[in-house]
């Protein structure tokens, strides 16, 4: 069964904590993207990679790290210099870049 | 900046109907057009993909693209319950403030209610 796998769900941080949400994908896709989505709000991204072991900033990289060791796997760390992480963390990819993105189900991040 | 702009609704359509949701974006360069559609609390679902003028019809949905007015819009015929969602407009521009033209750029969404 191909496709994009997001965990956790749901997801709970405490001031000064960082957490790694994990993404992975058996599509055999080169590219990988996270995006954030606030209430009302538009998707806008964070981070991605066209390939491994390298990958670029989108437009809201502070507070957050990412890495791409596998070509399977784009794990986003959110850190504690992230000001205002609550929000709905999505995770994408493509056959190659740019090209079509296809979404896992995705992990909502509270701050308590 | 490059923006993609959508009415965020709620669009109220009676059951049967066409529902007709509109975008417009900023980067006159942009080559690439895509539809998804979300459901309340889920991730987004690609509905249609769109990359020359004109019309592209893929079963209820149609996707017409007009690069000179920076224009996209999406009809869905036959309006279901079921396509009640927010859809939301995306354009891969030519190139993000953090370098390279890879991310989408995605519109706030339309809400879209089907009325039974």
């Amino acid at each position: 069964d191909g496709g994009i796998t997001q965990s956790p769900k749901y997801l709970f941080r405490k001031e000064g904590q960082n957490v790694t949400l994990s993404c992975e994908q058996n599509l055999n896709h080169d590219a990988m993207y996270w995006y954030r989505q606030d209430p009302g709000q538009g998707l806008r991204l964070i981070y991605y990679s066209q390939i491994v072991n390298d990958f670029q900033k989108g437009d809201i990289a502070e507070g957050y790290s990412v890495s791409r060791e596998k070509k399977e796997s784009f794990p986003l760390t959110v850190t504690s210099a992230q000001k205002n992480p609550t929000a709905f963390y999505l995770c994408a990819s493509s056959i190659a870049s740019p090209d079509t993105q296809y979404f896992g189900p995705g992990t909502r991040l509270t701050v308590l | 900046q490059k923006e993609v702009e959508q009415n965020s609704g709620p669009l109220s359509v009676p059951e049967g109907a066409i529902a007709s949701l509109n975008c417009t974006y900023s980067d006159r360069g942009s080559q690439s057009f895509f539809w998804y559609r979300q459901y309340s609390g889920k991730s987004p679902e690609l509905i249609m993909s769109i990359y020359s003028n004109g019309d592209k019809e893929d079963g209820r949905f149609t996707a017409q693209l007009n690069k000179a007015s920076q224009y996209v819009s999406l009809l869905i015929r036959d309006s279901q319950p079921s396509d009640s969602a927010t859809y939301l407009c995306a354009v891969i521009g030519t190139g993000h403030s953090g370098g390279g033209a890879d991310g989408l750029t995605f519109g706030k969404g339309t809400h879209l209610i089907i009325q039974p």
